[in-house]
């Protein structure tokens, strides 16, 4: 069955950089557009990055773009988000998921607190 | 930016009862619409797709309708299991961008 599995939240300090992941199984990784979806606190749902199945087309919400990379590696079926430049309101649950619209998949998210 | 608006924000129904969610698009989407549930602590779950297609799994007592700016999802005799909050999201343009969420309550 596919499964999408997150890591790499946690907290980190206002400036400071973290690098999520995503390991995909029970699929042809290599076959599907990914993307990431975060969820602030008690809010809706915001779509924030998205990465072709080639990995040459890249797309970022504008709360963002110049901050945050997206990457993929197909040989071991993983996703990234590098985040830099973090600030408060990017506090949220992140969620890999497989596509952007409709999301077929979803991870089960990973937090990420952005305080002092 | 297409903006999505659901209503109601909130929704109060008995177990057994029909359930009727909206969403209205601020500019056309023809039927690239789908529709999520979400449970507390849990990741969304796809239900519905180009507005009226059912989602693997998805029970009978699931639909979808509409086309163009308005949409809606119906819920045909509410189960415990049910009660959680709702959204559409549209994909017919970039960026996707998702309604603010309706919360179906046990009245």
């Amino acid at each position: 069955q596919v499964q999408l599995v997150e890591s790499g939240g946690g907290l980190v300090k206002p400036g400071g950089s973290l690098r999520l992941s995503c390991a995909g199984s029970g699929f042809i990784f290599s076959d599907y557009y990914m993307s990431w979806f975060r969820q602030a606190p008690g809010k809706g749902l915001e779509w924030v990055s998205y990465i072709s199945s080639s990995g040459s087309t890249k797309y970022y919400a504008d709360s963002v773009k110049g901050r945050f990379t997206i990457s993929r590696d197909d040989a071991n079926n993983s996703l990234y988000l590098q985040m830099d430049s973090l600030r408060a309101e990017d506090t949220a649950v992140y969620y890999c998921a497989r596509k952007w619209g409709p999301v077929d998949y979803w991870g089960q998210g990973t937090l990420v607190t952005v305080s002092s | 930016e297409i903006v999505m608006t659901q209503s109601p924000a909130t929704l109060s129904v008995s177990p057994g009862e029909r359930a009727t969610l909206s969403c209205r698009a601020s500019q056309s989407l023809s039927s690239n619409l789908a529709w999520y549930q979400q449970k507390p602590g849990q990741a969304p779950r796809l239900l519905i797709y180009d507005a009226s297609t059912k989602a693997t799994g998805i029970p009978a007592r699931f639909s979808g309708s509409g086309s163009g700016t308005e949409f809606t999802l119906t819920i045909s005799s509410l189960q415990s299991e049910d009660f959680a909050v709702y959204y559409c999201q549209q994909y017919n343009y970039w960026p996707r961008t998702f309604g603010q969420g309706t919360k179906v309550e046990i009245k």
